[in-house]
């Protein structure tokens, strides 16, 4: 799987756009990027993954530049629920059977 | 209802001792997996089940060893537990191999004295 390169942490005031970056230069054409997050004291949580279209969901919108190497995604409204650990993850589809390689994320704050 | 759910919540125990922690899922899922976080934070996986087929992360120790009984449960036995294996357990489950998206339990914390 291509090697993921995140900031260590960020802060975004509550009712803000979160845009948290993500590098992966390596990334090969089959392999998709995922974002997860950790909430404090609780498992990991799916948020959205992509190819190479952006994406939105109810939760979140992921930018991939169209060379591939880099993504965003994109909270609209942070509220102080979203503070966590977010990971992005990059891998084929279909290779579940390694499990997810959690790198160690950015730990976003979200400040009143 | 709790889609991906572990007993027990917490666990203390002494160096030695053999224990179980269980999982649980609701969502109909036919592939499971056990994940560590150490003390630094970092999440690995150590299994992945499919019917049948397991998978074992090379580096985790035969004192680890999954069971599953049926589809909706895969249970991870620990003997001989030492200090190192002190660590929060997460239980996760996905609809095969072919998804990337995996539901997590609320994990385990196992405390080693």
């Amino acid at each position: 799987d291509a090697k993921t390169t995140q900031p260590p942490s960020m802060d975004c005031a509550e009712g803000r756009a979160a845009n948290l970056p993500c590098n992966h230069s390596t990334i090969s054409g089959n392999e998709y990027v995922y974002w997860y997050r950790q909430i404090h004291s609780q498992g990991p949580q799916y948020i959205i993954h992509g190819l190479k279209n952006n994406e939105t969901n109810e939760m979140a919108s992921l930018i991939i530049t169209e060379d591939r190497k880099s993504s965003t995604l994109i909270l609209p409204h942070a509220t102080l629920r979203d503070t966590a650990v977010y990971y992005c993850i990059v891998r084929v589809a279909g290779g579940g059977a390694d499990g997810l390689t959690f790198g160690k994320g950015t730990h976003l704050i979200i400040q009143p | 209802d709790t889609a991906v759910s572990q007993t027990p919540k917490y666990l203390v125990t002494q160096m030695g001792n053999d224990k179980s922690i269980k999982c649980e899922q609701n969502l109909g899922h036919d592939t499971m997996y056990w994940y560590k976080q150490d003390s630094k934070k970092f999440l690995k996986i150590m299994f992945s089940y499919n019917n049948k087929e397991l998978i074992i992360n090379e580096t985790v120790p035969n004192r680890f060893s999954p069971k599953s009984p049926d589809k909706a449960h895969l249970n991870l036995h620990i003997n001989s537990l030492e200090l190192g294996d002190s660590a929060v357990y997460f239980c996760a489950s996905s609809q095969g191999w072919a998804t990337e998206t995996q539901y997590f339990g609320p994990g385990t914390r196992l405390l080693v004295l």
